[in-house]
């Protein structure tokens, strides 16, 4: 079957900086997204990573190992406004995307 | 660029009634459009594919004629949930992909629907 890991909930202090990893195994692979979803809306692209290796978008970082199946986002001088879910999500070989549960992350001041 | 809008944006209904969720890509053709439903605290559920112009592509346990989408035009998909009970109420997301080669879906704001 298909399925994807990430931890349940992290906590993280304002000003910090926090990594949340992601594991996958699907059939096939054409990339990995990482998404971020505030309580009671829709959720937001953040990164797109099909190569292996480091993707830098400001203070949003994304990695991804093919190899290991392993993905991980971080998260540099953490704002409260990051309080969030993040989703990260795998497109198979049918290019359907295929869910993680989210990790909620909780920032304290 | 890329914006996907949904409406409405809440509705409550009454067990029994009928409730349509439109979902519009504003400024790209999607040729795909997804639908999704979230229950509290939990991750996303996809409950169809559709296609311009073709039927829906259901997951598995997803009634097909109780949650019936209609995606008409490269713009336009709607759901609609017939004959809505207090367990269908829950927060439904609309995504759009069609513009990008790595299928980025782009998500609506999502509809909170309360069925009494």
């Amino acid at each position: 079957g298909q399925n994807i890991d990430q931890p349940t909930e992290m906590t993280a202090t304002e000003g910090a900086i926090v990594q949340i990893n992601c594991t996958y195994q699907t059939s096939g692979f054409n990339g990995l997204f990482w998404y971020q979803q505030h309580a009671g809306e829709a959720p937001t692209f953040l990164s797109y990573n099909v190569l292996d290796g480091l993707e830098e978008k400001g203070r949003f970082s994304s990695f991804l190992s093919r190899s290991k199946g392993y993905s991980y986002l971080l998260l540099k001088e953490l704002q409260m406004k990051d309080s969030a879910s993040y989703l990260c999500a795998v497109l198979d070989s049918n290019y359907q995307l295929i869910w993680g549960a989210g990790t909620k992350l909780i920032i304290k001041p | 660029g890329a914006v996907v809008s949904q409406h409405p944006s809440w509705v409550i209904c009454k067990s029994g009634t009928s409730v349509k969720i439109e979902c519009r890509s504003l400024d790209f053709q999607a040729t795909t459009m997804f639908w999704y439903r979230q229950f509290p605290k939990q991750s996303l559920m996809l409950m169809a594919t559709s296609n311009e112009g073709s039927k829906a592509t259901y997951e598995q346990g997803v009634e097909k004629d109780k949650f019936l989408i209609n995606h008409a035009s490269l713009t336009l998909s709607t759901l609609t949930v017939t004959s809505a009970h207090p367990e269908d109420s829950s927060f439904y997301i609309c995504s759009a992909s069609g513009t990008s080669s790595y299928n980025e879906q782009f998500f609506g704001p999502g509809t909170r629907l309360t069925v009494l």
